[in-house]
């Protein structure tokens, strides 16, 4: 079973509407970040949160909202989709101490594909 | 502020041909630099990393060498195959805030 997992997978809305972007993960990792991608432009992140308690906005967090659950569960919510806000969206997750010295590595889900029309 | 710059794609190549992906960076101290690779439809996965400067990061016959007088982490592999058409991503991690900043990202496409 995949460690990050993203429901759904692909979805279609329509401008206006509400949309909610689920991530969980198995890893036991503390940290859990959004991000989207957009062709050309790599990635960027639009909130992040260091435990069920901490949440943070990002590079591009207008228009976007988070809520922590619990430590293996983050999600992303559109309050009301606009055409801009079509991208690929990914969660990713780390470990609070970084991993043998290695600071940040990150784990990502396989994306939500997201088209507003 | 920090900064990953990364050679534009798309990069194409034969089979068996010799890689090379540039990457340089703008940081204040010293960060981890890493590669990532997103195959078709997939998301991202750790490809290699370094944590300090001269530390040489390798994975499936990638290999990356942390260079802080060029600031470059530059991706090579010898001989490329068709699986690894994919785009591939430099980023850094700054130690004051754990956070990761990202290269646009590169694609790479392999003919047989």
């Amino acid at each position: 079973d995949a460690d990050v997992t993203q429901t759904p997978r692909n979805r279609i809305t329509k401008t206006g509407k509400r949309i909610m972007l689920e991530c969980s993960q198995t890893k036991g990792h503390d940290r859990m970040y959004w991000y989207r991608q957009d062709p050309g432009l790599g990635l960027r992140l639009i909130y992040y949160s260091f435990d069920v308690k901490d949440i943070n906005k990002g590079e591009i967090s207008d228009g976007y909202s988070v809520s922590r659950q619990a430590q293996a569960k983050f999600s992303l919510s559109l309050e009301s989709a606009i055409p801009n806000q079509t991208a690929l969206y990914f969660c990713a997750t780390s470990d609070l101490h970084g991993g043998r010295g290695t600071y940040n590595e990150q784990f990502f889900g396989p994306g939500t594909r997201l088209t507003v029309l | 502020g920090d900064s990953v710059t990364q050679m534009e794609g798309p990069v194409t190549l034969s089979e068996e041909a010799f890689l090379t992906i540039n990457c340089t960076y703008t940081a204040t101290g010293y960060p981890s630099l890493f590669w990532y690779v997103q195959y078709p439809g997939e998301g991202l996965q750790l490809l290699l990393k370094a944590t300090k400067a001269d530390d040489k990061g390798s994975n499936k016959g990638f290999e990356a060498t942390y260079r802080k007088e060029t600031t470059s982490f530059h991706l090579e592999k010898g001989s490329v195959q068709v699986s690894d058409s994919a785009v591939y991503f430099c980023a850094l991690s700054d130690r004051s805030n754990y956070q990761l900043i990202w290269g646009a990202g590169t694609k790479l496409i392999i003919k047989p």
